[in-house]
Formats: structure tokens, C-alpha cells, sequence
């Protein structure tokens, strides 16, 4: 069953092909980052981080980009799979020691065969 | 456990009853962190407990929200008098607290659905 909704944004990405998940976040002074998988009816799943003195930073297919100046986060996924379906949300914590994670309201990731 | 696990994994109330949803940290994890999941909506931040400091409550929205932590680890999230607009996924976290931010480590969701 749904645990998210029916109305997030949607990206459809036929398999193999390279995925980019965007986010926009709302504090300049939010130094740390994180992507969040989340598969229907489970609970959001870490997938990679990133601090504020950081551009760019590479994981097991993943890559999330940081453009501060524009508050701009993605995420890529190299060579989707169709176990990469799921929602993806982007969380900031405002300041270092503050650990109130702000989170975004997801994008929907459909892997078409 | 290896991981946060969350109690119970659904739970259908009359409204106006109380609820009690339970959230197992992981081990060793003195951060933990309540979230609300609506439909169509992102996360929203409830509550953050830190070690023996005063809670984060800044979330909660109502009185009829308040949450506990026992002994530095497992905690309750009660709901008293509950409405329709309380029907949700209620997430829990927990992370290792340093002094600087790491990854919460979240538990597969309570689903309350309030009749």
C-alpha cells in the first residue's frame, strides 16, 4: 500500500538509464544533507550525505551534487534498476549540533522496463 | 535489534481515544527523533530527544501530542483525544550523537488511522 502520496512529483527513467533527482533547500545555513529513499510502506532509508564544505561526493551508483550558492542539491543514480523505484526525499539540518532534519516532499521515481 | 523498530505497525482508533505508539532505538543511538508522515506529504519534524537534555518539542502540534524517553532509550509518542487529522504514518529515528550531524536511522513507521 501507499505510504507516501499520490501527488508527488514523478520522474519516470526507462532502466539503465541515469537518473537526476532535484532538490531545493530553504536555509543557507543548513551545512549538512542527506538523501532518503523510501519504498512503499517502509521507512525512509539513508543512501548518502553530504556536509557544506563539500561539491560533490560519490557513493555505489549515487551521486549527490551540492551547489550552494543557488541552495541546490541532486541526486544522480547511475544505471537505474528497477529496484530504484521509490520516493526519494532530501532532508538539510539547519547547523551543525542542531539535528532538527528538514525534509522535502519527495519525488516519485518510476524505472520503466 | 539491528535496527529502530517501531510498535505497533498499524493502528486504527475511535476518534477521540488515546494512542500510545513505541519506538525502539537503535543501540547506543542517544538522538531520537519523531516524525509525522501525511499523504501527499513530506516529513514532518514532532520531537527530538538528546541524552538526559531537555527535548525538542518545537514540533509537536498540540497539547494533545506529547512524547516520553525512558532511561535514554526507548520512547512513547501519545496522542490523547485523537481526530481524523491525526490519521498518519508516524516515523521514528535515531543517530549517534557527535558534534557533527550524521545520518538518523529511521523504523519502518507506525500507520494510525483515526476513524
Amino acid at each position: 500500500g501507499e505510504s507516501v502520496g499520490l501527488h508527488l512529483p514523478t520522474l519516470s527513467v526507462q532502466e539503465g538509464d541515469n537518473s537526476i533527482i532535484n532538490c531545493a533547500y530553504s536555509n543557507s545555513a543548513s551545512d549538512y544533507f542527506i538523501w532518503y529513499k523510501q519504498e512503499s510502506g517502509k521507512g525512509p532509508q539513508f543512501i548518502i550525505d553530504i556536509r557544506s564544505n563539500m561539491d560533490k561526493r560519490q557513493g555505489q551508483r549515487v551521486t549527490v551534487l551540492l551547489n550552494k550558492t543557488v541552495k541546490h542539491l541532486s541526486l544522480q543514480i547511475a544505471a537505474t534498476q528497477p529496484g530504484d523505484s521509490a520516493v526519494y526525499f532530501c532532508a538539510e539540518a539547519p547547523t551543525s549540533g542542531t539535528y532538527k532534519y528538514i525534509f522535502g516532499t519527495g519525488t516519485r521515481l518510476k524505472v520503466l522496463a | 535489534g539491528a535496527g529502530v523498530s517501531q510498535s505497533p505497525s498499524n493502528k486504527v482508533t475511535e476518534k477521540g481515544k488515546d494512542v500510545e505508539l513505541r519506538c525502539d532505538p537503535i543501540s547506543g543511538h542517544t538522538a531520537l527523533y519523531w516524525y509525522r508522515q501525511s499523504l501527499g506529504q513530506g516529513l514532518e519534524f514532532l520531537i527530538y530527544f538528546q541524552g538526559n537534555s531537555a527535548p525538542d518539542k518545537s514540533g509537536l502540534p498540540s497539547d494533545r501530542f506529547s512524547a516520553e524517553r525512558t532511561g535514554g532509550s526507548v520512547s512513547t509518542l501519545t496522542i490523547q483525544r485523537t481526530q481524523q487529522e491525526d490519521s498518519a504514518v508516524y516515523l521514528c529515528a535515531s543517530s549517534l550523537f557527535s558534534t557533527m550531524n550524521t545520518e538518523a536511522f529511521f523504523g519502518q513507521g507506525t500507520r494510525l488511522t483515526v476513524v
